[in-house]
């Protein structure tokens, strides 16, 4: 069975920083791309980043680039978002998501990240 | 980039069939066929319906089909049952490794 469980999300201040972290297991991971979403409440999910299976090539929406880093250790088929000067629109549940072009297959079950005073 | 236009509701009786829209431009929905469909339960992660247009992944219900004309894509439920009450979005990939979601439409099932 497939599983993607995030973790490492909360409560930060303003421009202070987060690693977020997505344990997987249930597949060859080292074989898979990887994406990051969040989804603020009541609006739909965000694509945030993309990395490839090697790990060597990442993408990132306007939104987050220069700010979020995207990475993963296939040796422990791990995935992160390392999360730096956090803002207040930075708000959301953030996913782990398994995905290619042509679609996003399995999401893990999210992780919550509060950006406020 | 704005996010794909869907309709923010949709409902019907049990039974009933009903069809969402999701509409884009030439440089997404209709220059894409890697059009995807996701249901999304409340406090839930969203689930893959449909893939590339009209294809549904293994254990997917038959009710469930997707198809695209132009620069709208749609996703029609037939046969609504009570568990298909959840919310539901499109995505297009638009090139350049950019993905595009839509801003969701509730289904309310009567």
């Amino acid at each position: 069975e497939v599983q993607l469980v995030e973790s490492g999300g909360g409560l930060v201040q303003p421009g202070g920083s987060l690693r977020l972290s997505c344990a997987t297991s249930g597949f060859t991971f080292s074989s898979y791309w990887m994406h990051w979403f969040r989804q603020a409440p009541g609006k739909g999910p965000v694509w945030l980043s993309r990395i490839y299976s090697d790990g060597t090539d990442t993408i990132y929406a306007d939104s987050v680039k220069g700010r979020f880093t995207i990475s993963r250790d296939n040796a422990k088929n791990t995935l992160y978002l390392q999360m730096d000067s956090l803002r207040a629109d930075d708000t959301a549940v953030y996913y782990c998501v398994r995905g290619s072009y042509y679609h996003f297959d399995y999401w893990g079950q999210g992780t919550r990240v509060t950006v406020s005073s | 980039q704005s996010a794909l236009t869907q309709p923010p509701s949709a409902s019907g009786s049990p039974g009933q069939s009903v069809t969402i829209s999701c509409t884009g431009t030439s440089s997404d929905v209709g220059g894409s066929n890697y059009v995807s469909w996701y249901q999304q339960h409340p406090g839930k992660a969203p689930k893959l319906i449909i893939s590339e247009v009209n294809k549904r992944p293994s254990g997917v219900p038959d009710r469930f089909s997707g198809s695209k004309s132009g620069n709208t894509a749609y996703l029609t439920v037939s046969g609504l049952q009570a568990e298909d009450e959840a919310d539901y979005y499109c995505c297009s990939y638009t090139g350049t490794y950019i993905w595009m979601f839509g801003g969701g439409t509730k289904l309310t099932v009567l």
